[in-house]
């Protein structure tokens, strides 16, 4: 079935250092892929998404490319601050009605 | 524009007591309505999920139960709590199916969360 692996968190870095958190998938079809990010306390958010190969999401400095070759749609970001502090999951389609989320990764990042 | 309330945001409640956490959108019809479980420092349990009114599919066998006695209100309940039901429970909603385009699969969009403690 349809499946979305993220890298193992967590992840801890310095403001302004470059950001890059992996996720690869296994899909039938070419499905639209999302970014999700979960701040303290709070529900998910649509950081971003990409409906076919090789588009470019992009939100709030982040960017992921759909990579149709690599199955893979890695998030990125140049100069991370201290608000980006969250959890971050990929995820993509099941059918019509749901989502298959990865398992999510734990970004920290000190001042 | 579309929005979730999700309420009550905090939730304190002893082992064996009932449940009812509710979860209303508007700005949209027909929505597709869907109840998540998170545990914490986990991943995201898809608990229960309704095309319509009166229609919901259940994902994991447990302790909860949903409804959906209006178009734009989901229900999520239990008749007696336990210790294990503990958790940042989350709504969403889609755009329901006979509105999507493409075929590429629509994003979900969440409410800000319930965090239930059992006690």
């Amino acid at each position: 079935g349809d499946s979305v692996t993220q890298m193992e968190g967590p992840v801890t870095l310095s403001e302004e250092a470059f950001l890059t958190i992996n996720c690869t998938y296994t899909a039938t079809g070419y499905p639209s892929l999302f970014w999700y990010v979960q701040y303290p306390g709070e529900g998910l958010q649509l950081l971003l998404k990409a409906t076919k190969a090789d588009d470019k999401g992009s939100n709030k400095g982040f960017e992921a490319t759909y990579r149709k070759e690599t199955t893979s749609f890695h998030l990125e970001k140049g100069s991370v601050q201290v608000s980006d502090s969250a959890v971050y999951f990929c995820a993509l389609p099941q059918g019509a009605q749901k989502l298959v989320f990865g398992q999510g990764t734990r970004l920290t990042i000190n001042p | 524009s579309q929005t979730i309330h999700q309420w009550p945001a905090t939730l304190v409640q002893p082992v064996g007591s009932p449940l009812s956490l509710e979860c209303t959108v508007e700005g949209t019809s027909n929505p597709n309505l869907y109840w998540y479980r998170q545990a914490a420092g986990r991943g995201l349990q898809l608990l229960f999920y309704s095309v319509g009114i009166g229609q919901i599919s259940s994902e994991v066998p447990q302790n909860l139960s949903a409804s959906r006695p209006q178009d734009r209100q989901f229900i999520l309940s239990s008749k007696k709590l336990l210790l294990s039901d503990s958790g940042f429970y989350l709504c969403a909603w889609s755009v329901p199916d006979h509105l999507q385009t493409g075929d590429g699969g629509q994003p979900q969009h969440f409410g800000d969360g319930t965090r239930l403690s059992i006690l």
